[in-house]
């Protein structure tokens, strides 16, 4: 089955770190855009950083230097460290396969608190 | 940023009945070289991430119900569901990803009236 599941969330204090992880199944992640969003009551989606396949990476401004996405192509595995978090992180954290075709993960809970 | 709003904040329609969601991007999302607007239309359902509906603003997911169309105008954009469903009740946010950061609309709730 084409699927995305992430894991890594959790609790966490403020200025702490944490490094999700997506799993891709059936496809794979290095010829496809990937996308980091997120999902909060406050600002609903947020779109947070894609890495395209070349290895491009893009940021939105409220995460750049302190989130860094990274891959694993032997583990089909996408990653998102998140360094110095805030509790403006707190929210759902989806993994995106973008383009024609596009899947979502389930998400994974980050509560900053 | 690329501002994306969409009107209304919610709608109650009846089953059957026509629904239709606007998006407006604040600068134009339409990429010479190949002549597609770079948005995506999703549909939130609660408990579920977003499911892709249409990609390039036009080309529609495999899956989605004919009832689904979407039309394009300069910097405007629609989804309109023709007949209700009950299963349709969601929330449906535009995306651009014309360049980053890529945006999300706000969302629309579409409820049953």
């Amino acid at each position: 089955e084409v699927q995305l599941v992430e894991s890594g969330g959790g609790l966490i204090q403020p200025g702490g770190s944490l490094r999700l992880s997506c799993v891709a199944s059936e496809f794979f992640v290095y010829n496809n855009y990937m996308s980091w969003v997120r999902e909060s009551p406050q600002k609903g989606l947020e779109w947070l950083s894609v890495i395209y396949g070349g290895g491009s990476i893009y940021y939105a401004d409220s995460v750049k230097g302190r989130f860094t996405v990274s891959r694993d192509n032997s583990k089909n595995t996408l990653y998102l460290q998140m360094n110095s978090l805030g509790v403006e992180d707190t929210a759902r954290y989806y993994c995106v396969r973008e383009g024609v075709g596009g899947l979502w993960g389930q998400g994974t809970m980050v509560t900053v608190s | 940023d690329i501002v994306m709003t969409q009107s209304p904040d919610s709608l109650a329609v009846s089953l059957g009945e026509r629904a239709t969601v606007n998006c407006r991007s604040s600068h134009a999302i339409l990429h010479s070289a190949n002549g597609k607007n770079y948005l995506a239309w999703y549909q939130r359902k609660p408990g579920q991430p977003p499911k892709l509906l249409f990609y390039w603003a036009s080309t529609r997911e495999s899956g989605v119900p004919d009832r689904f169309s979407v039309s394009e105008s300069g910097t405007d954009f629609s989804l309109t569901i023709s007949s209700l469903q009950a299963e349709d009740v969601a929330v449906y946010y535009c995306q651009q990803f014309y360049t980053t950061p890529w945006t999300f609309g706000q969302g629309t709730k579409v409820e049953i009236k």
